[in-house]
């Protein structure tokens, strides 16, 4: 199993600035998974995160505007950057530790205004 | 047409009853994941099966690779159960964990 500890739980942003958000977990992963959630949308995966290698972006998600760290196997962060009010969503972190269930931080709720 | 499909979308039930979700999904995939989110609360998995029928407590699952379907039952349901409930399908290969996720079934049961 795995739990993992997500913040901030939630943010009120102005428009063109960015926000860093953490995700930690409790054993070591190899891979970790962010995801976007727009309103009255499913989650949508945004980038792999591997540790010692760049971030693998999904289609319409860029490094620009996503950047992702992922300093060793138990610590990610992603950035969103240069915020806009299309921004303003819930975003997770997933882990699926060798061949089991996923588990979820407790997700970001963003707000740009 | 999304890849993964849930009916769905909400359901309203009386204590007691018998509820049944489903999930169609038109890619392949290595797994299927059933998870619940209460109102507030965070994404919990519920199962995750390849191939056919999971049970916990009241909660059952289960999966027909060849129809690209699964199901989630709940027996004997309760208000505690008033939750989202999520299908979600795990890629293999190369992209091993990354999952694709259904819209979701709200879920509401009256006492």
């Amino acid at each position: 199993s795995a739990v993992i500890s997500q913040k901030p739980s939630r943010d009120i942003c102005q428009r063109g600035t960015s926000l860093t958000i953490q995700c930690q977990v409790d054993s070591q992963v190899t891979m970790m998974f962010w995801y976007r959630q727009q309103p009255g949308q499913s989650l949508t995966l945004i980038a792999t995160a591997n540790q010692g290698s760049e971030a693998t972006y999904e289609s319409g998600f860029v490094i620009d505007k996503f950047p992702i760290s992922r300093p060793n196997l138990t610590f990610s962060t992603l950035t969103v950057s240069n915020m806009s009010p299309e921004d303003s969503s819930i975003y997770l972190c997933s882990v699926l530790p060798g061949n089991t269930e996923a588990f979820f931080g407790q997700g970001t709720r963003l707000t740009v205004v | 047409k999304n890849e993964v499909e849930q009916s769905p979308q909400n359901l309203t039930a009386q204590e007691g009853e018998f509820i049944t979700i489903n999930c169609s999904y038109s890619v392949g995939i290595s797994a299927l994941h059933w998870l619940q989110q209460h109102p507030g609360g965070g994404i919990v998995s519920l199962f995750m099966l390849s191939s056919g029928k999971k049970k916990h407590g009241r909660l059952i699952a289960t999966i027909n690779i060849q129809e690209k379907h699964s199901s989630l039952h709940i027996t004997a349901s309760h208000p505690r159960d008033s939750a989202v409930y999520i299908c979600a399908v795990g890629a293999g290969g190369t992209s091993y964990g990354k999952l694709t996720f259904g819209q979701g079934t709200i879920l509401t049961v009256h006492p």
